[in-house]
């Protein structure tokens, strides 16, 4: 059974860092582009970022490019997502999921993990 | 960015009645080569995550119901769901992979009467 459990959310003061992580079972981590999505409360969905197989490869959309890095540990099947100079804004659900191939659609969701962004 | 665009932000429906709803992207998502629609439906739940119902327009994913149907091509994507069950309470969301940044509509809430 596929499984995405996200960890490291809490509360933190506007400016300051917080890093992310979600632990992958039952697939080949390895094999698949991971990606986070972000959803602030009681409002859509955001894509954040996505990484290649190998890590070699990172994308983001303007509003955290250059702020978030994501990151994983193929050895630990583990995904990462550290996100620097964090504003208001940011305060969202983070959900760690897969793409099925490359960067196309989300088979597979984590549970979400929330961050609030505050003073 | 491509916008992806969803109507109604929100409908009821009774149970046994048919669903749809609708899905606009700004720019055609359908790639020439492959001739394939970068278009996903996804569904959630209240208090869940959410779930890939349909992908590439009209693909359903193994284990969603029959009466979930996906169609539309180029710019306009329809979600219907032929008849509803109290269980497809949710927020409907597509969204586009033909390009970075990946993209979702604003959803659709389905309330059931």
């Amino acid at each position: 059974e596929v499984q995405l459990v996200e960890s490291g959310g809490g509360l933190v003061q506007p400016g300051r860092s917080l890093k992310l992580s979600c632990a992958a079972s039952g697939f080949t981590f390895s094999n698949y582009y991971m990606a986070w999505v972000r959803q602030a409360p009681k409002k859509g969905l955001e894509w954040v970022a996505t990484i290649s197989t190998s890590g070699s490869r990172t994308y983001y959309p303007d509003s955290v490019k250059g702020r978030f890095t994501i990151s994983r540990d193929n050895a630990k099947s583990s995904l990462y997502l550290q996100m620097n100079s964090l504003k208001s804004e940011d305060t969202a659900t983070y959900y760690c999921a897969r793409h099925v191939e490359f960067i196309t659609t989300f088979d597979y969701w984590g549970q979400g993990v929330m961050v609030t962004v505050s003073s | 960015d491509i916008v992806m665009t969803q109507t109604p932000s929100s409908q009821a429906v009774s149970a046994g009645e048919k669903v749809t709803m609708s899905c606009k992207s700004s720019q055609s998502l359908l790639y020439s080569e492959n001739k394939k629609n970068y278009l996903a439906w996804y569904q959630q739940k209240p208090g869940q995550s959410p779930k890939l119902l349909i992908s590439w327009a009209s693909t359903r994913e193994s284990g969603v119901p029959d009466r979930f149907i996906g169609s539309g091509s180029g710019t306009d994507f329809t979600l219907t769901i032929s008849s509803v069950q109290a269980e497809d309470l949710a927020v409907y969301y597509c969204e586009q992979y033909y390009d970075t940044p990946l993209t979702f509509g604003s959803g659709t809430k389905l309330e059931i009467k």
